[in-house]
C-alpha cells in the first residue's frame, strides 16, 4: 500500500486532456513539493515535472502540474500516443522520514 | 553531462551475496544524495534508501533497513549497493537516481538499472 495514492490506470484520445491525481497527507504532499515521474516499459524513469509545477528542460508543455492541500495532479493536454507510459508522483515525507512514491498510473 | 551508470545485469543463487553500482560523472558526486529504487517484475517504484557520499550520511526506508546496505567511495565517484544473503524476492530492477537536497528536490538523474535475478 503507497503512501500516495494513484489511480492504477487512465485513458484518453488522442488530441483530448488526460489528467492523474495523487492523494496524500500533511507530512508529505502537503508540505513538500510534488514530482512527477515518467517511465516507458523497458526503461528507466525520466524526471517530468518537479516542484509541483515546473518541467526540466526537453518536457513537452503539453505536461503541466498543480498542487492543492494535500493532493497533486499531473494534467497532459493534446495526447499523443507516444504518451502511454506510466506515471509516478513522489514527495518527501515528514513523518516517515523517507521518500514516497504513488504506486504508480498507467496511461493508455 | 551527468550520468549515472549502472553495473551490468547479475544472476545469482538464493543466500549468495552482491554489491552493484552507480558510477556518477559530469557533476560533483559529493554533493548530491544517491537514491536506491526498486522495481519488482510488474510493479511499481519503491524507494529503498539514500545515501550522501560527502559525508556518508544514510536513511533506510524501515522495510529495507537491515536486508541492503548502502555505501560510496566518492574517490572514483561511485555508490554501492549490497546484499549479505539474497532471497529469491529480491528479484528486482534496482535503480539509482541522484538527488540534490532530500525534501524540496526531485530525483532529477537516474542510472538505467540493474536487473538482479535470484534463482536455485
Amino acid at each position: 500500500q503507497s503512501v500516495l495514492t494513484q489511480p492504477p490506470s487512465a485513458s484518453g484520445t488522442p488530441g483530448q486532456r488526460a489528467s492523474i491525481s495523487c492523494s496524500g497527507g500533511s507530512s508529505n504532499i502537503g508540505s513538500h513539493p510534488v514530482n512527477w515521474y515518467q517511465q516507458f516499459p523497458g526503461t528507466a524513469p525520466r524526471l517530468l515535472i518537479y516542484n509541483n509545477n515546473q518541467r526540466p528542460s526537453g518536457v513537452p508543455d503539453r505536461f503541466s502540474g498543480s498542487k492543492s492541500g494535500a493532493s497533486a495532479s499531473l494534467a497532459i493536454s493534446g495526447l499523443q500516443s507516444v504518451d502511454e507510459a506510466d506515471y509516478y508522483c513522489e514527495a518527501w515525507d515528514d513523518t516517515l522520514k523517507s521518500v514516497v512514491f504513488g504506486g504508480g498510473t498507467k496511461l493508455t | 553531462e551527468v550520468q549515472l551508470v549502472q553495473s551490468g545485469a547479475e544472476v545469482k543463487k538464493p543466500g549468495e551475496s552482491l554489491k552493484i553500482s552507480c558510477k556518477g560523472s559530469g557533476y560533483s558526486f559529493a554533493n548530491y544524495w544517491i537514491g536506491w529504487v526498486r522495481q519488482m517484475p510488474g510493479k511499481g517504484l519503491e524507494w529503498m534508501g539514500i545515501f550522501y557520499p560527502g559525508d556518508s550520511d544514510y536513511k533506510y526506508n524501515p522495510s529495507f533497513q537491515g536486508q541492503v546496505s548502502m555505501s560510496a567511495d566518492k574517490s572514483i565517484s561511485t555508490a554501492y549497493l549490497q546484499w549479505r544473503s539474497l532471497k529469491a524476492s529480491d528479484t528486482a530492477i534496482y535503480y539509482c537516481a541522484r538527488r540534490l537536497y532530500l525534501d524540496n528536490r526531485p530525483f532529477d538523474y537516474w542510472g538505467q538499472g540493474t536487473l538482479v535475478t535470484v534463482s536455485s
